[in-house]
Parts: C-alpha cells; sequence; structure tokens
C-alpha cells in the first residue's frame, strides 16, 4: 500500500512566479491536510479538504495561497506570486474517515519550495 | 497554540529504552494522545496514540496517566535510526478541529 506521494520533492521559483504543489492520498483516504514548516520553525497547519470541498483553511495566508481536491486526481497547493518568506517545506497528510475514532493523519515527504 | 510541554532535548544509550514525557494537564475528555516524530526534515511519522489506556505497538508504548494529564513514550530499545524530533499531540476525535497542533518537540538524541 503506497504511502503518501508529494510531488515535485524540490521546487525552485523566482519571486513572482506561481508554485503547484501536488499531494495524491494513500488509497482509500479522502481527507487531505496540508502543513507548512518555515526554516528552523515548526510544523503549522495551513487547511483541511475532503474531495471538492475545502473544510478548514483557517490556517491559509489570506493572499496568494488557495488549496483544492477535485473528484479525480491529486491535492493542489497553489501559491501565486511567491516571495522569498514562502521559502519552505510543505508537507501533506492523508487520513481515511472524518468520524473514525482513530483518524490518524500520515503524512507524505514533503516538498520543499525554495524561492530564489 | 500547543497543549503540551515536552523537555527540548533528551540523550539515550543506544540499546537502552528511551523514555519521553510528555504534560497536557488541560486535555480534555474527547482529546486522543499523539505521538508523531520527524527524522531530520523528512515528513512527520505517525507512532502511537491513546485515549486513557495504556497502548503498544511494534514501535513503541505509550503510557498515559490514570488522570490523564501526562504521558510517556517508550521506545524500548533505542537505535541510532530513532534520533529524531518527537511531538506528543493531543487532538480531538471529533468535531470540526481535526487539525494537528505541533508544538517544539524533544530532540530524542540515541548515542552510540
Amino acid at each position: 500500500n503506497a504511502g503518501v506521494m508529494q510531488n515535485p520533492r524540490h521546487l525552485v521559483r523566482r519571486r513572482g512566479q506561481e508554485a503547484r504543489l501536488r499531494c495524491s492520498p494513500m488509497k482509500g483516504h479522502s481527507h487531505v491536510y496540508w502543513y507548512r514548516q518555515l526554516p528552523e520553525e515548526g510544523l503549522k497547519f495551513m487547511v483541511y479538504l475532503q474531495k471538492e470541498n475545502i473544510i478548514d483553511e483557517s490556517g491559509m495566508p489570506k493572499e496568494r495561497f488557495s488549496a483544492e481536491f477535485p473528484k479525480e486526481g491529486p491535492s493542489i497547493l497553489r501559491i501565486q506570486q511567491v516571495v522569498r518568506g514562502d521559502s519552505a517545506a510543505y508537507f501533506c497528510a492523508s487520513s481515511p474517515d472524518r468520524d473514525s475514532l482513530a483518524d490518524t493523519q500520515y503524512f507524505g515527504p514533503g516538498t520543499r519550495l525554495t524561492v530564489l | 497554540d500547543a497543549k503540551t510541554t515536552q523537555p527540548p532535548s533528551m540523550d539515550c544509550a543506544e540499546g537502552r529504552a528511551a523514555n519521553l514525557p510528555c504534560n497536557h494537564s488541560t486535555i480534555s475528555g474527547n482529546e486522543y494522545v499523539y505521538w508523531y516524530r520527524q527524522i531530520h526534515s523528512q515528513g512527520p511519522q505517525y507512532i502511537i496514540h491513546g485515549l486513557k489506556n495504556n497502548e503498544t505497538n511494534e514501535m513503541a508504548s505509550l503510557i498515559i496517566t490514570e488522570d490523564r494529564k501526562s504521558s510517556t513514550l517508550i521506545l524500548p530499545h533505542a537505535t541510532l535510526r530513532d534520533t529524531a524530533v518527537y511531538y506528543c499531540i493531543v487532538r480531538p476525535y471529533s468535531g470540526s478541529a481535526r487539525q494537528l497542533t505541533f508544538g517544539s518537540g524533544t530532540q530524542l538524541t540515541v548515542l552510540p
């Protein structure tokens, strides 16, 4: 059973460009979470999605960031007009069932974004 | 804000048991205790979780005090590959706030 997959693993963008980060959840998982880890800092929650729905985006910056989880295909975290402060590791996690008593999240390897 | 308190760092000799403490004195009745670890800059790895009973799996044991205000993660025979930052997290099992709130964790260093 393949784990959570993220690509690309490393992404380099120049200031002002767009970054698209993809996350494929584990098989059978319908819930996706995105977290960001800035250099020398802890992981911070960004957004929680189900298929075609954003459930909680309380951790998302108000501008330039968006996320989606379409009916078909991976979840996408999109950062428009990137700035150097967006340089970070972005981790995706998935879980099987929101209503489960053991809704454990499993993480992917992350995407390291570097903004030049 | 993290609802847990952990020591910033600990050392453990290879082959010995590593006991990592965590205080969560404000834990609510519907909150689980989860443990994750992050090896270097890899994605966090799930270790174990529990509600009020002690739990054991192939990786570790989790001991939760009767009042649930603290817990201990036990790695029975630590190896060099267990060197990582260990995070203790409390999280409700129902409701809309499903995200994990990571604190600073404990940097465990396993020494040869």
